[in-house]
């Protein structure tokens, strides 16, 4: 069974930082891209980014708003994947999902909660 | 800023047939684009229905199809039942780097 789980969200202060983790189980992690994921409270979805698995060079994309600040990392070892948050504003409080995939994202994560607060 | 467009909100009866659109102020959605479509419910996680515009999950109900349609990606229902009453997103991919999502069709069955 495909399992995805988000962990390491939390409560932080305006320009500190924290990392996301995703831990996933049931499939061969190293074969396939993942993404992340996220939604502000009452909002709709938006896309943080993918990173490519290491047959396709293990590179990443992000979106606009978030790069420069935000970091995608894999351990296939560990089948993992980070999501590295930096200089977080309040803007970035929502919940993130990760999900198997880059450009046919399927199964996806419960989501774990960042909230950026002074 | 590329907008991706989705009608805010639609309803259908139990039984019937709907379908959803996703436009982009670039252009026409091509498979370029590898639309994707989720359902969301309620203080849930979103559900991948759709990608590629056409290809359904393996969990995917076979009453959701998506499809191409006028220059626009599209989500058909079709016998639409009370559970599938709920937020659908669709998302696509510029230049196969940047994502950007629409903002979502409420769906009512009523």
């Amino acid at each position: 069974e495909v399992q995805l789980v988000e962990s390491g969200g939390g409560l932080v202060k305006p320009g500190r930082t924290l990392r996301l983790s995703c831990t996933t189980s049931g499939f061969t992690f190293g074969d396939y891209a993942m993404s992340w994921f996220r939604q502000a409270p009452g909002k709709g979805l938006e896309w943080v980014g993918f990173i490519r698995s290491k047959a396709y060079g293990g590179t990443t994309e992000n979106a606009a708003s978030v790069k420069g600040r935000f970091t995608i990392s894999r351990d296939d070892s560990k089948s993992i994947v980070y999501l590295q948050m930096n200089s977080l504003k309040t803007d970035d409080t929502a919940v993130y999902y990760c999900s198997r995939g880059g450009w046919s994202p399927g199964f996806w994560g419960q989501g774990t909660l960042v909230t950026v607060s002074p | 800023q590329t907008v991706v467009t989705q009608e805010p909100s639609l309803t259908v009866s139990p039984g019937g047939t709907v379908t959803l659109t996703c436009a982009s102020s670039t252009g026409a959605v091509t498979s370029d684009y590898y639309p994707n479509w989720f359902q969301q419910k309620p203080g849930q996680a979103p559900r991948a229905l759709i990608y590629s515009a056409s290809n359904r999950h393996s969990w995917t109900p076979a009453r959701f199809s998506g499809s191409l349609l006028g220059g626009k990606a599209a989500l058909t229902l079709s016998g639409v039942q009370p559970e599938d009453e709920a937020e659908y997103y669709c998302l696509l991919f510029y230049g196969g780097a940047q994502g950007v999502f629409g903002g979502g069709t409420k769906l009512t069955v009523l």
